[in-house]
């Protein structure tokens, strides 16, 4: 399986930005990046994915390094509704050859009031 | 909006029985998935199927099965229920058309406990 690693957890004060590491060296030349966030009580919901450039959206920032073996999810400014676990996610291939997702353990993002 | 329903919030069955859990999405999407949520394992593959009456075991099949009839349902079977299969059930789809991009959408989940 596509490997990534995150940390287990971070914590931010509201209204400042939170920057979310991800090493992904074995990552290869086409794979995607994507970032998937769990709210409390809830399914995942898709935040972003990039490939090479960095990518912006309503909900975050993606950075992806030069060397794409690293990437930061970026919320600018981060609110008590983004209290969540963040999953960093490569693309695999099953035994029969279709794509899947692996999602590891994420990092469980706290903010502060 | 895309939105992926499931059957229950919450479910309570006996060990032995068998149980089906229901996902239903509205986005005409392709694929559909079946995973289970536990803690410190992360969400893990039961199933998937790409397209109606086809399916592929995903990473943990044993003990399911799934059901794909229509293109917006997609069903997960216990044939006979263990409480090792207790658990958060998450269903989600996805176009194939999104070329290499690989963005899922979830339904809200269904915590099952067998007792």
């Amino acid at each position: 399986d596509a490997k990534t690693t995150q940390p287990n957890s971070m914590e931010s004060n509201e209204e400042e930005p939170v920057h979310l590491p991800c090493n992904h060296s074995t990552i290869s030349g086409t794979d995607y990046i994507h970032w998937y966030r769990q709210l409390p009580s809830q399914g995942p919901e898709y935040v972003i994915h990039g490939l090479t450039s960095n990518v912006n959206n309503r909900m975050a920032s993606l950075a992806i390094a030069e060397d794409r073996k690293s990437s930061t999810l970026i919320l600018h400014r981060a609110t008590l509704r983004d209290a969540a676990v963040y999953y960093c996610i490569l693309r695999d291939v099953t035994q029969g050859g279709s794509e899947k997702l692996v999602f590891g353990k994420g990092t469980k993002l706290t903010v502060n009031p | 909006d895309v939105k992926v329903t499931q059957s229950s919030r919450y479910l309570v069955k006996r060990t032995g029985e068998k149980v089906f859990l229901e996902c239903v999405q509205d986005m005409d999407h392709e694929n559909m998935f079946w995973y289970r949520q536990d803690p410190g394992l992360g969400l893990r593959l039961i199933y998937f199927s790409y397209d109606v009456k086809m399916k592929e075991k995903g990473d943990i099949p044993e003990g399911y099965s799934v059901s794909r009839e229509k293109k917006e349902r997609f069903s997960l079977i216990l044939e006979s229920a263990s409480t090792n299969q207790t658990s958060m059930y998450l269903c989600a789809s996805r176009t194939s058309g999104a070329g290499r991009s690989y963005e899922q959408y979830f339904g809200p989940g269904t915590r099952l406990t067998v007792t």
